[in-house]
This record gives C-alpha cells, structure tokens and sequence, in this order.
C-alpha cells in the first residue's frame, strides 16, 4: 500500500497570505494524484485532479505541481473561506490512499 | 450535476452487518465509478471500495474479506454491505462517484456507529 504523508500538519496563516501544502509517497505514482478540501461537517470537496487540473469550479489561486512522488498544493493569495483539512490523495496503485491531511488555519 | 445520498442504519452491534444504499440521481454516470469511502471520527479517509457499472469491483486488501459492493442499475443505486463489524468500523461512511480515481461527487456522509 503506499502511504502518503502530509506536511505540515497545520498551517496558520492571514488572508492574502500564500499557502503551501506537501504531499509525499512511500512510491511512484506518476501524475495520479489529487488535492481535496474537508470543512468541518461536511465531505471533501475535488480541488485538483491529476496533480495540477483545477477540478470544475476551482478558483485559480488554487494551484497544484508536482509528479513522481513528490507534489505540492499552493493558495496563491488564502481568502477566508479557505481554512479546512486538505487531503491529498493517489490512485497510482490500489488500494488507492489519502494523506493524513494538512489543517489550514486562517489567522 | 449528480447528487448522491446515503441511507442506512445509524446503529450496528458488534458481530453484525452494516449495510449502506447510496441514492443516485442527476447527470448519467455510466462511465464512472461508484465507490464508498469512509472517515472515523477525528481521523482521515480510507477507500472502502468501488464498482464500475460494468460490475467490476475492487475492494481495500484490509477489509475485502467482510466487503461487497454492489449495484442496482435500474434504481440508480449502489450498496456497500459490511460483515463481522467491531468497534474500529465506527465511522462517517461517504458513497463517491468518480472518474479516473478521482471522486468528482461525494454523498454528505452518515454516521454508523458499532455498540451493543
């Protein structure tokens, strides 16, 4: 199974401020990866798919890179309504497997 | 747009089966797929499994042996059953549908909880 692993854990920033997130795995899996975002109560939410698509109706201060095993997840300019957990995830090799996640505060 | 809802029991007791309907309506979605997934409370998310309308499956390696995924084509339905439960099966159940590993559309999770 390849395990994902999240940094930082939590993340404290102002708005206007430029947020980023890190996501690792244990093995390769090419471009196979997305970014999600969980509000407290509520199912995640696709942000990015593919390790750089913005999902349908993501803003473009969301922007994600990376490849390999190595990708990161940038908010350009966090509004508030950008504070949650954000999961990555890989669908490299099943069984697919999320991140632990990366809580966004918003100061 | 595709909405999905789950239904089910709240409650299971230990050593019985947790069984979910996830309700789904809106865009066809035939080439997706339907998948459930699910989060202890606190803790992160873990792929359960998925079905492709083909009625091909795939099923987590931790917990294949106590799952079945299964579909109902012609009520736009898909059902995760789950055996032997115990207390580490306590968990927001979400069902998903996707493309490409992806989950594009999420249910709004419902909570079951494992006690006698």
């Amino acid at each position: 199974e390849i395990v994902l692993t999240q940094s930082p854990a939590t993340l404290s920033l102002s708005p206007g401020e430029r947020a980023t997130l890190s996501c690792r795995a244990s093995q390769i899996v090419s471009s196979h990866s997305a970014w999600y975002q969980q509000k407290p109560g509520q199912a995640p939410r696709l942000i990015i798919y593919e390790a750089s698509q913005r999902a349908t109706g993501i803003p473009v201060r969301f922007a994600g890179s990376g490849s390999g095993t190595d990708f990161t997840l940038t908010i350009s300019s966090l509004e508030s309504e950008d504070f949650g957990i954000y999961y990555c995830q890989q669908r490299g090799t099943w069984p697919w497997t999320f991140g632990p996640g990366t809580k966004v505060e918003i100061k | 747009q595709v909405q999905l809802q789950e239904s089910g029991p709240g409650l299971v007791k230990p050593s019985e089966t947790l069984s979910l309907t996830c309700s789904v309506s809106g865009d066809s979605i035939r080439t997706y797929f339907w998948g459930w997934i699910r989060q202890p409370p606190g803790k992160g998310l873990e792929w359960i499994g998925y079905i492709y309308y083909s009625g091909d499956t795939n099923y987590s390696p931790s917990l294949k042996s106590r799952v079945t995924i299964s579909l109902d084509t012609s009520k736009n339905q898909f059902s995760l059953t789950l055996n032997s439960v115990t207390a580490a099966d306590t968990a927001v159940y979400f069902c998903a549908v996707g493309r490409g590993g992806f989950v594009d559309y999420w249910g709004q999770g419902t909570l079951v909880t494992v006690s006698s």
